[in-house]
């Protein structure tokens, strides 16, 4: 069955410090993973998507095919990073599902 | 503005007695879908749709149903409502795939008494 699993609820980092947040997938296609992210009292948006290969805010994601593996890293995080991570797995099923995992909370400390 | 909004955003109600909520979006998506965001699980899909008329079922479908029978509107129907799904629920609108980049509702947070 498809699984996306993010490992860590709450990651705490200091301000200036790499953060990688992890996600592993169970999918025997081809996966369309992405990243999305909710801020404090704002809705949820993406963030980054694998196909596009692009950095925002400073963040990347590359997909491992072979550790079934989209973690998301930033080398110097920042304290406006602080919120809730979520990667998710879409995938056609004649239909398409969405599924996502149970999140990260990365808090940034100054 | 091009967003995704939802009606009510909260709503206090009782044991067995049916409500809707409401789904629009002003962006022309084909795709639009509803999910349910619960403390450790994260968002799981209830229902999704590929286009007007065009509804599938999500992981967790019980106990709800919804209808598309407009492209901008997809609203979530619980007929008999229970403790159980007291949760805060989000729409989502793709261009055309679920596989596009969704676009996020603000969430509607349900207690069900």
């Amino acid at each position: 069955a498809q699984r996306v699993t993010q490992p860590e609820k709450l990651l705490s980092v200091f301000k200036g410090a790499p953060v990688e947040l992890k996600c592993n997938y169970s999918y025997s296609g081809s996966p369309e993973l992405f990243w999305y992210v909710q801020y404090s009292r704002q809705r949820l948006q993406l963030l980054l998507r694998h196909i596009s290969r692009e950095s925002i805010k400073g963040f990347t994601a590359d997909l491992n095919k072979g550790e079934t593996s989209f973690h998301l890293k930033k080398p110097f995080a920042q304290e406006e990073d602080s919120a809730m991570y979520y990667c998710a797995l879409s995938y056609n099923t004649g239909g398409f599902k969405t599924i996502f995992g149970a999140g990260t909370r990365l808090f940034v400390k100054a | 503005e091009a967003q995704v909004t939802q009606n009510p955003r909260y709503l206090i109600t009782v044991t067995g007695k049916k409500l809707t909520v409401t789904c629009s979006q002003n962006m022309n998506h084909e795709y639009m879908s509803w999910y349910r965001q619960d403390p450790g699980l994260g968002l799981r899909q209830i229902y999704y749709s590929m286009n007007v008329e065009v509804t599938d079922k999500g992981d967790v479908p019980e106990g709800y149903k919804v209808s598309r029978k407009e492209k901008r509107n997809f609203p979530l129907i619980l007929e008999s409502p229970s403790p159980n799904q007291t949760s805060l629920y989000f729409c989502a609108s793709a261009v055309q795939r679920g596989t596009d980049t969704q676009y996020f509702g603000p969430g509607t947070r349900l207690t069900v008494l």
